[in-house]
């Protein structure tokens, strides 16, 4: 069965860092396109980011708005995925789920972690 | 980056009653070398993360009531619960995955009228 268990969340300061993980089950992890998305409170869905499968080079995209300050990476020894922010603002304050993609090569996100919620304040 | 434009934001309906939500997309989301819509549906309950409905804008994720179905191409896709139950109360996104930035509709809520 497949899980995805998000953690590393909590309250955090402007200008400081994160990282987040996603703890895999169930599923070779490098076998699959990795997402995170991100919801405000109140909010709609965002998409954050993704890191692709081994078979299409781990290469990883991102959105507008995070681009230079968060990186996706991935330890397949340990099936997790990591979401480094970096330079955190309390734009940034929101409930963020990392996701996989329904099979090799499907590209939608199928299953979802419950997210883990992460606030930025001073 | 497409533009993912969702109608209603909200609609009531009765139990047993049909639903519709449409969404539109400024730009096509059908890649024409294989045909297939990268248009997916999810449905968001509080407290709750997201949950695949629909994908390639048809194919219904196994486990998914059938009351729920995904049509549309191109720009032009609908979200149709034939039924209205009262588990169905939830938010609605649609989702394009052709190409990044991803983007989601603003959502429709669904509630029972």
């Amino acid at each position: 069965e497949v899980e995805l268990v998000e953690s590393g969340g909590g309250l955090v300061k402007p200008g400081r860092s994160l990282r987040l993980s996603c703890t895999a089950s169930g599923f070779t992890l490098g076998d699959y396109l990795m997402s995170w998305f991100r919801q405000a409170p109140g909010k709609g869905l965002e998409w954050v980011g993704f890191i692709r499968s081994k078979g299409y080079g781990e290469t990883t995209e991102y959105a507008a708005s995070v681009k230079g300050r968060f990186t996706i990476s991935r330890d397949d020894s340990k099936t997790i995925a990591y979401l480094e922010m970096d330079s955190l603002t309390t734009e940034d304050t929101a409930v963020y789920f990392c996701a996989r993609e329904g099979y090799r090569s499907g590209w939608y996100s199928a299953y979802w972690g419950q997210g883990t919620l992460v606030a930025v304040s001073s | 980056d497409i533009v993912m434009t969702q109608s209603p934001d909200s609609l009531a309906v009765s139990l047993g009653e049909r639903a519709t939500i449409n969404c539109k997309a400024r730009h096509s989301v059908l890649y024409t070398s294989n045909n297939k819509n990268y248009l997916a549906w999810y449905q968001q309950k509080p407290g709750q993360p997201p949950k695949l409905l629909i994908y390639w804008a048809s194919t219904r994720e196994s486990g998914v009531p059938d009351r729920f179905s995904g049509s549309g191409s191109g720009t032009d896709f609908t979200l149709t619960i034939s039924s209205l139950q009262a588990e169905d109360v939830a938010v609605y996104y649609c989702h394009q995955y052709y190409t990044v930035p991803w983007t989601f509709g603003q959502g429709t809520k669904v509630e029972i009228k």
